[in-house]
């Protein structure tokens, strides 16, 4: 049973535009939520995170969002570049340790 | 300088053979983490440990087998009874003790059976 879910398995969007990346989580005790960056054949790079307390955190181009009643969060990226191309993941936390991931989605920006 | 390792980086091995993958952290993390990842499937949580001598199952933990002896170090073996064990095993750590905070991963180990 999934309990972090990404939707969309692609998105493609054109340098300098947003790209908006979409996830939802089914668990009301996750507490602290985070997103991932991975290319392939290596492990993911932390980007950015955000606690329940909170509805939104920046951090340079990136910025996460959440929603606790609709159990959902965002991730933006501003402007989007061509490094930015990767697969995302997004990640939640509930207080037994338990580190739970969506299936990701894959970001190709196009020059 | 500190952080997480995985080794090998490939693993050839034979159906039927178990297999240890090796994870070790300098980070002084509290909880580690092992993750499988599969195309299109994400990462999918195998065993995770919060600290020493104690571990819990996670997600997909049939057909694996664990051990946390040492705060440092957290061994997967991907026993015969994993049926497809084809796959990219992640491994990760986190700080756990205290606030929230974010896992460490590893470069991973292409684990290919024949």
């Amino acid at each position: 049973d999934q309990q972090v879910k990404q939707n969309s398995p692609s998105l493609s969007v054109q340098e300098g535009r947003i790209s908006i990346l979409n996830c939802d989580y089914t668990n009301s005790m996750f507490d602290y939520f985070l997103w991932y960056k991975k290319y392939p054949a290596e492990g993911p790079t932390f980007l950015i995170s955000i606690s329940s307390i909170k509805d939104k955190n920046e951090d340079g181009r990136f910025t996460v969002f959440l929603n606790k009643s609709a159990k959902h969060l965002s991730l933006h990226i501003v402007p989007s570049q061509p490094g930015d191309s990767a697969v995302y993941f997004c990640a939640a936390l509930n207080n037994d340790y338990k580190l739970s991931f969506g299936a990701g989605t894959t970001v190709t920006v196009r020059a | 300088d500190g952080g997480i390792t995985q080794s090998p980086k490939y693993l050839f091995r034979k159906e039927g053979q178990n297999v240890t993958l090796s994870c070790e952290q300098n980070l002084n993390h509290d909880a580690m983490y092992w993750y499988r990842q599969d195309p299109g499937q994400g990462l999918r949580l195998i065993y995770y440990s919060q600290i020493v001598n104690d571990f819990q199952k996670g997600d997909i933990a049939e057909g694996y087998s664990v051990s946390r002896e040492k705060k440092e170090s957290f061994p997967l073996t991907v026993t015969s009874a994993q049926k497809n064990p084809t796959a990219f095993y992640l491994c990760a750590s986190r700080a756990a003790s205290g606030a929230n905070t974010e896992a460490f991963f590893g470069q991973g180990t292409r684990l290919t059976v024949v």
